[in-house]
């Protein structure tokens, strides 16, 4: 089954500490996301990755890190920066950059909810 | 910027009744989403809506986009209580912004027998 998978599906952290967030996906999509959904919002989006090897901040990029070095990976960072990082946090792909193809839809992942404390 | 606003926030029904979701956004946007999203679940796609006019439908939803008034809208038809969950808009920054979406704060619709 094609899809996007995310882990750990909870995770709880000491403040202070860096945390990655695990996304992967075998969809064959080049571009990916990483969006934040704090409680009774919408998602906003942190960093995007058109394609491997290149990423772009979003609104809320920081405190957060990113790499792209697989076409279907791209794990995020949650640093010691970031002030509120309790949250839960997607991770969406789709085919193409979405500015390259009128079309293109988004997947999201099944999420990860990120306790600090 | 782009910014997208939702209304109402919140929608308690009846079952068997109608209603409609309103999605606002303030800059050009060349497409429309809406999701749906479940208590402690991701987000599951509806409707991507590419033009002017565009109208699709999916068993008791339909929604439609209006460009030139930058609205959009979930009509709900004879509602049902599996329909209970919350409704996100988003729309695309045609403009030049990054290549995401920008969602709405979401409509929790609790639909009740």
């Amino acid at each position: 089954d094609g899809g996007i998978t995310q882990s750990p599906k909870y995770l709880f952290r000491k403040e202070g500490q860096n945390v990655t967030l695990s996304c992967e996906q075998n969809l064959n999509h080049d571009a990916m996301y990483w969006y934040r959904q704090d409680p009774g919002q919408g998602l906003r989006l942190i960093y995007y990755s058109q394609i491997v090897n290149d990423f772009q901040k979003g609104d809320i990029a920081e405190g957060y890190s990113v790499s792209r070095e697989k076409k279907e990976s791209f794990p995020l960072t949650v640093t010691s920066a970031q002030k509120n990082p309790t949250a839960f946090y997607l991770c969406a792909s789709s085919k193409k950059w979405l500015r390259g193809l009128a079309g293109a839809e988004q997947y999201f992942g099944p999420g990860t909810r990120l306790t600090v404390t | 910027e782009l910014k997208v606003e939702q209304n109402p926030l919140f929608l308690s029904m009846q079952e068997g009744k109608n209603y409609t979701i309103y999605c606002n956004y303030s800059t050009t946007s060349d497409r429309l989403y809406w999701y749906r999203q479940d208590p402690g679940k991701s987000l599951e796609s509806l409707f991507v809506l590419l033009s002017n006019g565009a109208v699709k439908q999916e068993g008791r939803l339909m929604a439609s986009l209006d460009t030139k008034a930058r609205l959009s809208t979930l009509h709900i038809t004879a509602a049902v209580h599996d329909l209970s969950a919350t409704y996100f808009c988003a729309a695309y920054d045609s403009g030049g912004g990054a290549d995401g979406l920008t969602f709405g704060k979401g409509t929790h619709l609790i639909i009740q027998p």
